[in-house]
Protein backbone atom coordinates (compact mmCIF):
# COMPACT_ATOMS: atom_id res chain seq x y z
CA UNK A 1 0.00 0.00 0.00
CA UNK A 2 1.96 3.45 -1.25
CA UNK A 3 -1.53 5.58 -0.87
CA UNK A 4 -1.85 8.56 1.21
CA UNK A 5 -5.49 8.96 1.76
CA UNK A 6 -7.11 12.35 2.59
CA UNK A 7 -10.78 13.53 3.25
CA UNK A 8 -12.71 15.07 2.28
CA UNK A 9 -11.45 15.96 -1.39
CA UNK A 10 -13.63 18.88 -1.69
CA UNK A 11 -14.73 21.07 1.55
CA UNK A 12 -17.07 24.65 1.68
CA UNK A 13 -16.58 26.31 5.09
CA UNK A 14 -17.46 29.53 5.96
CA UNK A 15 -15.19 31.94 7.78
CA UNK A 16 -17.16 31.14 11.18
CA UNK A 17 -17.55 27.15 11.10
CA UNK A 18 -14.55 24.78 12.64
CA UNK A 19 -13.58 21.89 10.27
CA UNK A 20 -11.03 19.46 10.13
CA UNK A 21 -8.85 17.79 7.12
CA UNK A 22 -7.73 14.40 7.81
CA UNK A 23 -5.04 12.30 6.33
CA UNK A 24 -4.04 8.51 6.45
CA UNK A 25 -1.28 6.44 5.36
CA UNK A 26 -0.22 2.57 6.17
CA UNK A 27 3.17 2.50 4.43
CA UNK A 28 4.55 2.79 8.09
CA UNK A 29 5.94 6.30 7.34
CA UNK A 30 6.49 8.52 10.88
CA UNK A 31 7.12 11.93 8.71
CA UNK A 32 4.42 13.24 7.95
CA UNK A 33 3.49 16.41 6.52
CA UNK A 34 0.67 19.51 5.42
CA UNK A 35 1.47 21.68 1.99
CA UNK A 36 -1.18 24.18 1.11
CA UNK A 37 -0.95 24.86 -2.94
CA UNK A 38 -3.03 27.79 -4.22
CA UNK A 39 -3.46 27.69 -8.21
CA UNK A 40 -0.93 27.76 -10.67
CA UNK A 41 1.64 27.96 -7.70
CA UNK A 42 4.17 25.10 -6.46
CA UNK A 43 3.19 23.33 -3.28
CA UNK A 44 4.13 25.34 0.16
CA UNK A 45 5.11 23.64 3.19
CA UNK A 46 2.99 24.43 6.17
CA UNK A 47 4.03 21.52 9.08
CA UNK A 48 6.15 18.57 9.29
CA UNK A 49 5.74 16.24 12.15
CA UNK A 50 8.29 13.69 12.83
CA UNK A 51 7.55 10.32 15.37
CA UNK A 52 3.97 12.10 16.04
CA UNK A 53 5.53 15.39 17.28
CA UNK A 54 6.07 18.49 15.60
CA UNK A 55 8.92 19.70 14.39
CA UNK A 56 8.52 22.67 11.34
CA UNK A 57 5.51 25.12 11.72
CA UNK A 58 6.22 27.62 8.75
CA UNK A 59 4.80 30.17 10.46
CA UNK A 60 1.33 29.03 9.46
CA UNK A 61 -1.26 31.22 11.42
CA UNK A 62 -3.16 29.90 14.58
CA UNK A 63 -6.55 29.34 12.89
CA UNK A 64 -4.48 26.16 11.09
CA UNK A 65 -3.37 24.09 14.06
CA UNK A 66 -2.31 20.57 13.20
CA UNK A 67 -2.68 17.72 15.11
CA UNK A 68 -1.04 13.51 14.65
CA UNK A 69 -3.31 11.26 16.85
CA UNK A 70 -0.69 8.20 15.77
CA UNK A 71 1.66 7.25 13.14
CA UNK A 72 -0.79 6.59 10.63
CA UNK A 73 -3.13 9.51 10.89
CA UNK A 74 -2.54 13.70 10.52
CA UNK A 75 -5.41 16.16 10.59
CA UNK A 76 -5.55 19.62 10.04
CA UNK A 77 -8.37 21.59 12.15
CA UNK A 78 -9.05 24.74 10.72
CA UNK A 79 -11.06 27.84 12.28
CA UNK A 80 -12.01 31.16 11.55
CA UNK A 81 -10.39 30.77 7.66
CA UNK A 82 -10.40 33.49 5.38
CA UNK A 83 -11.57 33.31 2.06
CA UNK A 84 -7.57 33.51 0.70
CA UNK A 85 -7.60 30.39 2.78
CA UNK A 86 -8.86 28.87 -0.06
CA UNK A 87 -6.48 26.41 -1.40
CA UNK A 88 -5.41 22.61 -2.27
CA UNK A 89 -4.20 21.22 0.58
CA UNK A 90 -2.18 18.50 0.51
CA UNK A 91 -0.78 15.76 3.27
CA UNK A 92 2.43 13.93 2.56
CA UNK A 93 4.94 10.92 3.94
CA UNK A 94 8.03 9.92 4.24
CA UNK A 95 10.60 7.37 5.77
CA UNK A 96 11.65 9.81 9.12
CA UNK A 97 15.50 10.62 10.03
CA UNK A 98 16.39 10.40 5.68
CA UNK A 99 17.48 13.04 3.68
CA UNK A 100 17.23 11.11 0.59
CA UNK A 101 13.96 10.00 0.42
CA UNK A 102 10.86 9.95 -1.44
CA UNK A 103 7.47 11.73 -0.01
CA UNK A 104 4.21 10.38 -0.99
CA UNK A 105 1.31 12.84 -1.44
CA UNK A 106 -2.10 12.33 -1.25
CA UNK A 107 -4.90 13.64 -3.90
CA UNK A 108 -5.38 16.95 -1.58
CA UNK A 109 -8.26 18.54 -0.17
CA UNK A 110 -9.64 21.00 -2.18
CA UNK A 111 -10.64 23.75 0.05
CA UNK A 112 -12.95 27.09 -0.69
CA UNK A 113 -13.96 29.04 2.18
CA UNK A 114 -16.77 31.59 1.72
CA UNK B 1 7.91 26.20 -28.20
CA UNK B 2 8.54 27.31 -24.71
CA UNK B 3 6.84 30.43 -23.02
CA UNK B 4 6.63 31.67 -19.70
CA UNK B 5 3.07 32.85 -18.62
CA UNK B 6 1.97 35.16 -15.40
CA UNK B 7 3.00 32.62 -13.22
CA UNK B 8 3.48 29.39 -14.65
CA UNK B 9 5.67 28.36 -17.90
CA UNK B 10 4.85 26.50 -20.33
CA UNK B 11 6.25 23.86 -22.85
CA UNK B 12 4.60 22.43 -25.73
CA UNK B 13 5.40 19.38 -28.02
CA UNK B 14 4.34 17.05 -30.10
CA UNK B 15 3.57 13.56 -29.33
CA UNK B 16 6.85 11.38 -29.71
CA UNK B 17 9.28 14.00 -29.66
CA UNK B 18 11.40 14.51 -26.84
CA UNK B 19 10.81 17.22 -24.00
CA UNK B 20 13.37 18.79 -21.91
CA UNK B 21 11.57 20.91 -18.82
CA UNK B 22 14.54 22.76 -16.76
CA UNK B 23 14.45 23.80 -13.21
CA UNK B 24 16.73 25.93 -10.97
CA UNK B 25 16.67 24.99 -7.45
CA UNK B 26 17.93 27.84 -4.62
CA UNK B 27 19.79 26.20 -2.08
CA UNK B 28 23.86 25.33 -3.21
CA UNK B 29 23.79 22.84 0.13
CA UNK B 30 20.81 20.69 -1.60
CA UNK B 31 21.33 17.43 -1.51
CA UNK B 32 18.82 15.95 -2.60
CA UNK B 33 16.32 16.72 -5.11
CA UNK B 34 12.92 14.72 -7.05
CA UNK B 35 10.45 15.48 -9.82
CA UNK B 36 6.86 15.12 -9.44
CA UNK B 37 4.35 14.95 -11.91
CA UNK B 38 1.28 16.64 -10.94
CA UNK B 39 -2.38 16.25 -13.26
CA UNK B 40 -5.37 18.42 -12.70
CA UNK B 41 -6.84 17.51 -9.89
CA UNK B 42 -4.17 15.29 -8.18
CA UNK B 43 -1.53 15.54 -5.71
CA UNK B 44 1.77 14.99 -7.04
CA UNK B 45 3.41 11.98 -7.99
CA UNK B 46 7.06 10.64 -7.85
CA UNK B 47 8.94 10.54 -11.27
CA UNK B 48 12.61 9.96 -10.62
CA UNK B 49 15.01 11.34 -7.80
CA UNK B 50 18.69 12.08 -7.80
CA UNK B 51 21.34 12.46 -4.87
CA UNK B 52 24.00 15.36 -5.06
CA UNK B 53 26.76 13.41 -5.61
CA UNK B 54 25.09 11.66 -9.12
CA UNK B 55 25.31 13.96 -12.12
CA UNK B 56 22.67 11.34 -14.23
CA UNK B 57 20.09 9.42 -13.22
CA UNK B 58 17.63 7.41 -15.88
CA UNK B 59 14.30 5.85 -15.23
CA UNK B 60 11.42 4.11 -17.97
CA UNK B 61 11.71 7.20 -20.42
CA UNK B 62 12.78 9.67 -18.24
CA UNK B 63 16.11 10.92 -17.25
CA UNK B 64 17.24 13.77 -14.34
CA UNK B 65 20.70 15.57 -15.14
CA UNK B 66 22.01 17.76 -12.16
CA UNK B 67 24.62 20.53 -12.58
CA UNK B 68 25.57 21.73 -9.04
CA UNK B 69 27.66 24.29 -10.91
CA UNK B 70 25.08 26.51 -11.89
CA UNK B 71 22.12 24.94 -9.38
CA UNK B 72 20.21 23.59 -12.67
CA UNK B 73 18.32 20.32 -12.87
CA UNK B 74 17.02 18.83 -16.09
CA UNK B 75 14.11 16.40 -16.83
CA UNK B 76 14.01 14.49 -19.95
CA UNK B 77 11.07 12.46 -21.45
CA UNK B 78 11.76 10.43 -24.51
CA UNK B 79 8.94 9.84 -26.85
CA UNK B 80 6.45 12.18 -25.05
CA UNK B 81 2.85 10.76 -24.77
CA UNK B 82 -0.36 12.68 -24.60
CA UNK B 83 -0.60 10.95 -20.91
CA UNK B 84 2.63 13.18 -20.24
CA UNK B 85 0.66 16.39 -19.89
CA UNK B 86 0.91 17.52 -16.41
CA UNK B 87 2.40 19.92 -14.39
CA UNK B 88 6.33 19.29 -13.46
CA UNK B 89 7.94 20.20 -10.38
CA UNK B 90 11.59 20.00 -9.32
CA UNK B 91 11.74 19.70 -5.85
CA UNK B 92 14.69 19.95 -3.45
CA UNK B 93 15.33 18.87 0.31
CA UNK B 94 16.80 22.32 1.82
CA UNK B 95 16.66 20.94 5.20
CA UNK B 96 19.73 20.98 7.02
CA UNK B 97 19.77 18.03 8.81
CA UNK B 98 15.94 17.18 8.14
CA UNK B 99 13.94 16.81 5.78
CA UNK B 100 12.01 19.48 3.98
CA UNK B 101 11.29 19.89 0.40
CA UNK B 102 10.85 22.89 -1.11
CA UNK B 103 9.59 23.09 -4.89
CA UNK B 104 10.41 25.26 -7.95
CA UNK B 105 7.57 27.07 -9.75
CA UNK B 106 6.60 23.95 -12.23
CA UNK B 107 6.50 23.77 -15.87
CA UNK B 108 3.18 22.62 -17.40
CA UNK B 109 3.76 20.19 -20.29
CA UNK B 110 1.42 20.26 -23.01
CA UNK B 111 1.24 17.65 -25.74
CA UNK B 112 0.03 17.81 -28.82
CA UNK B 113 -1.80 14.74 -30.87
Amino acid sequence: DTEVTQTPKHLVMGMTNKKSLKCEQHMGHRAMYWYKQKAKKPPELMFVYSYEKLSINESVPSRFSPECPNSSLLNLHLHALQPEDSALYLCASSHAGQMNTEAFFGQGTRLTVV
Amino acid sequence: GESVGLHLPTLSVQEGDNSIINCAYSNSASDYFIWYKQESGKGPQFIIDIRSNMDKRQGQRVTVLLNKTVKHLSLQIAATQPGDSAVYFCAENTGAGSYQLTFGKGTKLSVIP
